[in-house]
């Protein structure tokens, strides 16, 4: 079964300041996607990037990245120059590769908070 | 932009009592999900449904849940006989297709007393 670990409960950024959300995961399936949601206090889950196991390159969408290393097991994500709205929990998630026998589940850290001040 | 919509944002019931969580999903989608989150811990999945019928389930939704898709709009998910431990954010979940990232809702709060 697949494990996706956030083993940072919390962050905080200043404000245009850069931080790195980390998440590492566990499977045994050779390709697969991996995500970060990112949750506001307005409660809805909001997908901010998307990364296919089988592409090398690190996804990017605006100030969010990604910093996949797929023998390590680790997808981290980096937002450039915060900003106040940023602030949300952050989850990262794993998907199977449905056609290769995966499961079309979403499994899920337990969220990283991040504050960004001011 | 398209949203997945769910009604109502917080729901409280008596212990043993039927509920009812609606979702709304996005119109051209296909493949729907529900996931609860209880308070502290991961979001964890329930099930997906796909032509109308349950493509996957986990082994939280046991015989006290049901989804349905009574119309071409709605899907909803039933829990019989409520029990403390099903308190929870439940999210709803679409996708365009298999593969398509998955799109959630705002979450319904359900508080058992």
């Amino acid at each position: 079964a697949q494990t996706v670990t956030q083993s940072q409960p919390e962050m905080s950024v200043q404000e245009a300041e850069t931080v790195t959300l980390s998440c590492t995961y566990d499977t045994s399936e050779s390709d697969y996607y991996l995500f970060w949601y990112k949750q506001p206090p307005s409660r809805q889950m909001i997908l901010v990037i998307r990364q296919e196991a089988y592409k090398q390159q690190n996804a990017t969408e605006n100030r969010f990245s990604v910093n996949f290393q797929k023998a390590a097991k680790s997808f981290s994500l980096k937002i450039s120059d915060s900003q106040l709205g940023d602030a949300a929990m952050y989850f990262c998630a794993f998907r199977g590769f449905i056609t290769q026998g995966g499961s079309e589940k979403l499994v899920f850290g337990k969220g990283t908070k991040l504050t960004v001040n001011p | 932009e398209p949203e997945v919509t769910q009604t109502p944002s917080h729901q409280v019931t008596q212990m043993g009592q039927e509920v009812i969580l609606r979702c709304v999903p996005i119109s051209n989608h296909l493949y729907f999900y529900w996931y609860r989150q209880i308070l502290g811990q991961k979001v964890e999945f329930l099930v997906s449904f796909y032509n109308n019928e349950i493509s996957e389930k986990s082994e939280i939704f046991d015989d006290q849940f049901s989804v349905e898709r009574p119309d071409g709009s709605n899907f909803t998910l039933k829990i019989r006989s409520t029990k403390l431990e099903d308190s929870a954010m439940y999210f709803c979940a679409s996708s365009e297709e298999l593969g398509q990232p998955q799109h959630f809702g705002d979450g319904t709060r359900l508080s058992i007393l």
